[in-house]
């Protein structure tokens, strides 16, 4: 298996709910990314697990939760997003942070908001 | 199934001289195409990209190249610079989704 999965492909959510992205990768890789990609622009990391811990944490604002339960594993969760917050969330992974040899992306998560 | 594909992990180039990166794609729906480059530490920030209706696109020392009927894209940089040293992906799209490649790691020797 050499894929990132991210699910859902797609989801709408109101600005009271919660919901969780979820990123899959079995290549035995220890360094899992989120990037946010809006329209037209790069994406913008916002957290690194390096071996399950966070490394990085963007300045992200708390309304995004990450979490890492295990190697192969990551979850963002949110809860109380702005319309702004619209956006397509990519997860990534690589060998080794800092090490980009390997470095895969997932296809993205489309989030709309509310 | 990787529908974008750069099968160059690595390249190393000798500064001054032309640098050729590949990326090879599945997907006959693709209409936008993009190369990012990105350092240790960061995400990837654009450099380039093409739409489908266009066979040639040039910003300054980088030139992207298109062949649809091959399915493949190119990144030429000419002259190489040593802060050119860097991981690159090409990325295409159709719709609203971003499908990346895998990176070629570009090592520019000065």
């Amino acid at each position: 298996d050499t894929e990132v999965t991210q699910t859902p492909k797609h989801l709408v959510m109101g600005m009271t709910n919660k919901k969780s992205l979820k990123c899959e990768q079995h290549m035995g890789h220890r360094a899992m990314y989120w990037y946010k990609q809006k329209a037209k622009k790069p994406p913008e990391l916002m957290f690194v697990y390096s071996y399950e811990k966070l490394s990085i944490n963007e300045s992200v604002p708390s309304r995004f939760s990450p979490e890492c339960p295990n190697s192969s594993l990551l979850n963002l969760h949110l809860h109380a997003l702005q319309p702004e917050d619209s956006a397509l969330y990519l997860c990534a992974s690589s060998q080794g942070f800092g090490r980009d040899y390997g470095y895969t992306f997932g296809s993205g998560t489309r989030l709309t908001v509310v | 199934d990787q529908q974008v594909k750069q099968n160059s992990p690595s390249l190393s180039v000798q500064e001054g001289r032309i640098s050729i990166l590949n990326c090879d794609y599945t997907n006959s729906m693709f209409d936008y195409f993009l190369w990012y480059k990105k350092y240790p530490a960061e995400g990837p920030t654009f450099l380039i990209s093409i739409s489908s209706i266009k066979d040639k696109n040039e910003d300054g020392r980088f030139t992207v190249f298109l062949n649809k009927s091959a399915k493949h894209l190119s990144l030429h940089i000419v002259p190489s610079q040593p802060g050119d040293s860097a991981v690159y992906f090409c990325a295409a799209s159709w719709g609203n989704q971003f499908y990346f490649g895998t990176g070629t790691s570009l090592t520019v020797i000065p």
